[in-house]
């Protein structure tokens, strides 16, 4: 029973350049989300997906970031001309759509950028 | 809106119980908590939905009282192993969006 899978695991770049992450949901899963989770601090949301429709983009997804989900099965999240403020860990997550009993969303371990 | 948790650390001796609350300024669909370890993904403990049901797995249970838009999570006889941030992600129109508290940081001593 594989669950949420991220690659890469830590990702170090040098400011200016574009990273790119990747997030492979369990696979019955059709709701994808992308987190952004900074050290003493909750995740905060920055886009869903379901299926491959993005349904909701926080305003915290600058222009900078792009996600995708095509075929609706995996996703990545791109960051172009990365800044030091975009250090943080990028979490994945999956689930069923939701109904009357609610769905559990599963994180993944996370994908660490380190802006330097 | 950013659900609010209380209190923001708590430190227990082992077998001590612990209360940790989640409120909100809005109507709440429902209430997931998590708990995580550092430099861990978040792990999902429970959800509750609106109806003020309560839940409960091993010591773990939670409370739910939709009038007052609170959650409430009880940890009886705390382990070492529930050491780590719980997180309460709360969903505010049923469609699985969630915006997480600021997390209640539990450290459990021997």
């Amino acid at each position: 029973d594989t669950g949420v899978s991220q690659d890469p695991r830590h990702k170090i770049t040098k400011r200016g350049q574009n990273v790119t992450f990747r997030c492979d949901p369990i696979s019955e899963h059709n709701r994808l989300y992308w987190y952004r989770q900074t050290l003493g601090q909750g995740p905060e949301f920055l886009t869903y997906f379901q299926n491959e429709a993005q349904l909701e983009k926080s305003r915290l997804l600058s222009d900078r970031f792009s996600a995708e989900r095509p075929k609706g099965s995996f996703s990545t999240l791109e960051i172009q001309r990365t800044e030091q403020g975009d250090s943080a860990m990028y979490l994945c997550a999956s689930s069923t759509e939701g109904g009357p009993s609610g769905n559990t969303i599963y994180f993944g371990e996370g994908s660490w950028l380190t802006v330097v | 809106q950013q659900p609010v948790q209380s209190p923001q650390a708590v430190i227990l001796r082992e077998g001590e119980d612990a209360v940790i609350n989640c409120s909100s300024s809005k109507a709440l669909y429902s209430v997931h908590w998590y708990r995580q370890k550092h430099g861990e993904a978040p792990v999902f403990l429970m959800i509750l939905l609106k109806g003020g049901e309560q839940k409960g797995h091993e010591k773990i249970s939670a409370s739910f009282n939709e009038k007052k838009q609170q959650s409430s999570l009880y940890l009886t006889a705390s382990q070492l192993s529930y050491s780590g941030t719980y997180f309460c992600g709360t969903d505010l129109q049923g469609a699985q969006k969630l915006v997480f508290g600021q997390g209640t940081r539990l450290t459990i001593n021997p």
